[in-house]
Formats: C-alpha cells, structure tokens, sequence
C-alpha cells in the first residue's frame, strides 16, 4: 500500500539554525499538506500545496512541492523554541476506482534548543 | 466560531468492554474522518465521512466502527475492546471531502484500555 516516509525521524537543533524535514511517498500525490503538532497537542494544519513544483512561504516557513508529485519539503530558517513539535505530512493518494486515501507522513519531532 | 470538538477527553476502560466517541466539527463542515495516534504507529487513518456516507475505511478490523448524522456530528465506536487499542483519538473535519483545504483537528480523546 502507499506509504508516506518523512526524514529525518527527529532532529535538534540550536536556536537560529535551520532546519528541513523530507516527505517521500511511494505514489504520485494530487496535493499534500504540512501540519504542526506541538507536544500534548493535536495537528494544526499549516499549508497545502497543489502543483507540480510549487514553493510557498510563511515568514521563516518554506515549503515545496516535488516534479513529480511524490515528495515534498519544509524548511524552517532560524529556528525558534516556538518552532518546538512535530511536522507531518498528507497526501492524498488518487487511488483507483473512484476511492482514496489520506494519508500522514511518519512526522518528524524537532527539538530546539535555547 | 467553535472549532472541532469531541467528547469525552479522556477515558479509561477495561479490556472486553466497547467504547463510543463523539465528535462536532465546525459548523458548515460536511466532512469528519477519523485518525488513531500512538507513539509507535504515528497518525493512522480509522475512516471518512461525508454527507452520512462512509467514503473511505483504513485498515482496522471491524471492531472499529463509525457513523455520522444528519446534522454532521460523527462517533466512533470500538467494541470489545484490547490494550492495543489504547492511543489518541483525533477526529478532524474539513468543509468537502478529500481534506480540500486542510483538516481541523479537535483536541482527542485518550482512550487507555486496562
């Protein structure tokens, strides 16, 4: 079945640095979406990303889309202790026959510390 | 405006018994799904509503059971519950199907089977 993979499975960093986690899927995607989970918390949806190629930014926040639609980056400049959770990806999955599947990436916990 | 909210938060029960979820999403979402969080097993897709429909099912046996009503509130239902099934339920709502636009999450409940 798809599988969404992030990488690297955790990460700390000091603050100011930066930091980019990796969302690879086994299947072409039709769009993918970051969440922001904090500890204790539940996902926050953050962005979603549609075409081939796209890059979209939030303040310190970048994110792209793959060419072929099966992978997927978030780069964070100049980390902050705010930044502190973990990150997952989405996707959804066109499947076959009509149906589907939404599926998370493995997430990725960054650790920032001060 | 009120976000996703489900009900109860936490929970404790005894391996054997059945447990009901429930969950509101926002007002004017017509879609809920479903997702079971552990530590181990990351964010793993339970099932998908729409309009009172069940879109799409994940791979959990059939012990794991959904509905949603008219007025879009949804539960969830696990019988005969095992410690295995112990994690946090996050049910997420967005206004179509297929998570368009991103998924609202509410806070969970914290089911832990003794």
């Amino acid at each position: 079945g798809q599988q969404v993979m992030q990488i690297p499975q955790y990460q700390h960093v000091q603050e100011g640095e930066d930091f980019t986690t990796y969302c690879n899927s086994s299947t072409t995607l039709s769009n993918i979406q970051w969440y922001k989970q904090r500890p204790g918390g539940h996902p926050v949806f953050l962005i979603q990303l549609v075409k081939s190629g796209e890059v979209k930014k939030q303040k310190r926040l970048t994110f792209q889309f793959g060419e072929a639609k099966k992978n997927s980056s978030l780069h964070i400049t100049a980390t902050q202790t705010t930044d502190v959770g973990t990150y997952f990806c989405a996707g959804d999955d066109p499947g076959s026959g009509g149906t589907y599947k939404y599926i998370f990436g493995t997430g990725t916990r960054l650790k920032v510390l001060a | 405006k009120a976000g996703v909210t489900q009900t109860p938060r936490y929970l404790i029960k005894t391996r054997g018994q059945q447990v009901t979820l429930s969950c509101s999403p926002i007002s004017g979402h017509r879609s809920v799904s479903w997702y079971q969080q552990t530590p181990g097993q990351g964010l793993q897709f339970l099932f998908e509503y729409f309009s009172e429909t069940q879109r799409n099912k994940g791979n959990f046996p059939g012990r794991f059971s959904g509905r949603q009503f008219s007025n879009s509130r949804s539960e969830m239902n696990v019988s005969t519950l095992e410690l295995g099934d112990s994690a946090l339920y996050l049910c997420a709502s967005s206004v179509t199907d297929r998570a368009a636009g991103g998924y609202t999450f509410g806070s969970g409940t914290r089911l832990t089977v003794v």
